[in-house]
Parts: structure tokens; sequence; C-alpha cells
């Protein structure tokens, strides 16, 4: 079955330290990744989605991710976080139609 | 409307009490999901339709939960007999392609059973 974990629960910065947030994937198929964020009190917003071609994608605000299929992961990574970086991070998911998320990351940056 | 749209928000129902969720997904979308997300968890699947097709129903915890989406727009996810453990944020979500290529969720429905 195919299954997302994270490996970080929760992560404090301080503000413009760079940011790398481990996601590993397990599926033998094609695989859809994604990053969703979701700030508090709102709804899960997609950062970033690797489908095919480039490893390398980037996404809104500044994030990027890297698709390592040696590794089967899909680390996301900014260089420079910003007090706004506040909120909770889910990498996810789908060889087809269901989306699998992995139980997040608690990210907090301190001004 | 411009997003995807959940009610209501927020929810308390005494156990065993029924209760029913509302997703209005962005217009002409085909696909549509339900997850379930408990407290420090990542959202988990519950079920999936293309149009009014409940093509996947796996996640679904019990056979007190039930899903619908009739003509194939708004949908209706429906718990029976309501008990502690179903205290969640449930999460619908929809995509304008079959399948997951890019899903947008809404902003989901506090249940609190007590």
């Amino acid at each position: 079955a195919q299954s997302v974990s994270q490996h970080n629960h929760h992560v404090i910065l301080s503000e413009a330290a760079s940011l790398e947030l481990g996601c590993n994937y397990s599926y033998g198929g094609t695989v859809n990744l994604f990053w969703y964020v979701q700030y508090p009190g709102q709804h899960l917003q997609l950062l970033l989605k690797y489908f095919s071609g480039d490893p390398l994608v980037k996404g809104i605000k500044g994030f990027e991710a890297e698709f390592i299929k040696s590794k089967f992961s899909f680390n996301l990574r900014k260089p420079s976080v910003q007090w706004s970086d506040t909120a909770e991070y889910f990498c996810a998911g789908t060889g087809f139609q269901k989306l699998v998320f992995g139980t997040g990351t608690r990210l907090l940056v301190s001004p | 409307g411009a997003g995807v749209s959940q009610s209501p928000r927020y929810k308390v129902a005494k156990r065993g009490q029924d209760v029913a969720l509302r997703c209005d997904p962005i217009s002409g979308h085909v696909s549509l999901f339900w997850y379930q997300q408990a407290l420090g968890q990542g959202p988990e699947f519950l079920t999936y339709f293309q149009n009014e097709a409940q093509l996947d129903k796996s996640g679904l915890p019990s056979d007190r939960f039930f899903a619908e989406r009739p003509e194939g727009s708004v949908s209706t996810l429906k718990i029976q007999r309501t008990q502690q453990e179903d205290s969640a944020v449930y999460l619908c979500a929809s995509s304008s392609l079959r399948g997951t290529t890019e899903a947008f969720f809404g902003q989901g429905t506090r249940l609190t059973v007590v």
C-alpha cells in the first residue's frame, strides 16, 4: 500500500534560517507528489507538485522540492524562512486517485 | 463560488446523534474527496467521487459513515450514531480532473462529539 512519511514533527527556526523538511514515500508505480501548507485557521493550500520531468520543482512563496527517485524522497526546502511561514506542512502522494498524506510537520519561525 | 465550501464550520453532537456535513465543490469539478483529520494527524482518506459515482469508499471507518453526491455536484457526508472517536475535522476537496492531479481543499468541518 502507498504510504507517505514525514520525519520532522516539530521544527523551530529563526527568521532567515534555511529550511528542509523530509518526506519519504513508498509506492512502486508512477507517483505524483505534493506539498501542502496549512496556515493557522486556514484551509490546506498547494505549495508545489511533482508529476514528471525536472526533479527540482519550484512552488509558491520561494519553496522548492527535489524528487529523488533512488531515495524515495521529496524533501521541501526554502533558503530563508520568514515569520509568515509559520504553519503546518503536509507531504502527500498518489499513484492513482487516492491522495495519501503524511502526518505533517509544524513549523514555528521566531522573529 | 471561488473555492470549496463546507458547512457547518463547527458541529457539536451528542453521542448517538446523527450528523450531516455538506461540501460544495468548485463548480465543474469532476472529482470530490472526503478526508478525516484527527488532532495532530495528517488527513486520512475516506471516500472519492467521480461525478455522481462513488468510486472508492475504502477509507470509511464503519458502516455508520455514508457519503453521497447524487447530482455530481454537492456532496454530503453522513455519520450515524456518532461516537467520541468520530471527533475530527472533516475535509472536502475537489479536482477538475479525474483522480488527484491537483485537489483544492475546503476549510473543513470540525466535529466534536460529547
